[in-house]
């Protein structure tokens, strides 16, 4: 079976300091991972990733793919309170998403 | 927004009830996801549809069935409802189905009592 794992499950963080979450998986048939954030309730694309070693960036948001370790991280710099959300891993080895547990991250003032 | 709309935003009914729960895709989307979202379980995958057609299914229970119709709207049926089946229900949209970014709707909250 799939399986998606992150890390840390949740994070305390101060406005101006920098993260870096963790995702991790096992498939079958990898074709593809995605980062969602999810604030209040519907969960928001963030990046695709297919090819191992290519950066996706996104203002201060930025991740990463290493299909030979089979893990991908989003960095976050210079965090903000708007930042403060769940993030959600997920990788497509078919035609559905597996999720992970996700990430709470908070960022304080 | 999403494009993607999910009706009712809020459900509280009791145990041993049936609820159906709609949505409707982003326009020129042909699948349809759904998805359960849990205090403790993160989002779980409970069955696709692509054109009308069954494509996937995930921990769907049997109590839980699913349909999307011609014009591709869906809905889920849940029946027999029992209180571990309060949760955040989910609908997502994508164009062709497989390999693709969804969309997601806001969401139904169903709370059994």
């Amino acid at each position: 079976e799939d399986k998606v794992v992150q890390s840390p499950l949740s994070l305390v963080v101060h406005e101006g300091d920098t993260v870096t979450l963790n995702c991790s998986y096992e498939v079958t048939n990898f074709r593809s991972l995605l980062w969602y954030k999810q604030e209040k309730k519907a969960p928001t694309f963030l990046f695709m990733l297919t090819s191992s070693g290519i950066e996706k960036k996104s203002g201060r948001l930025s991740s990463i793919l290493d299909k030979k370790e089979l893990f991908s991280i989003l960095n976050i710099t210079a965090t903000q309170t708007g930042d403060s959300a769940i993030y959600l891993c997920a990788e497509t080895s078919g035609s559905r998403l597996t999720f992970g547990e996700g990430t709470q991250l908070t960022v304080n003032p | 927004d999403s494009g993607v709309t999910q009706t009712p935003k809020h459900l509280i009914t009791a145990t041993g009830q049936r609820v159906t729960l709609r949505c409707s895709p982003r326009s020129g989307d042909l699948s349809v996801y759904w998805y359960q979202q849990s205090l403790d379980q993160g989002l779980q995958f409970l069955i696709q549809y692509y054109n009308g057609e069954e494509r996937a299914k995930g921990n769907i229970l049997e109590r839980f069935s699913a349909q999307q119709f011609p014009d591709l709207h869906s809905e889920l049926n849940l029946s027999s409802l029992e209180l571990g089946d309060s949760a955040l229900y989910f609908c997502a949209s994508s164009p062709r189905g497989t390999n693709e970014k969804l969309f997601f709707g806001s969401g139904t909250q169903l709370s059994v009592l």
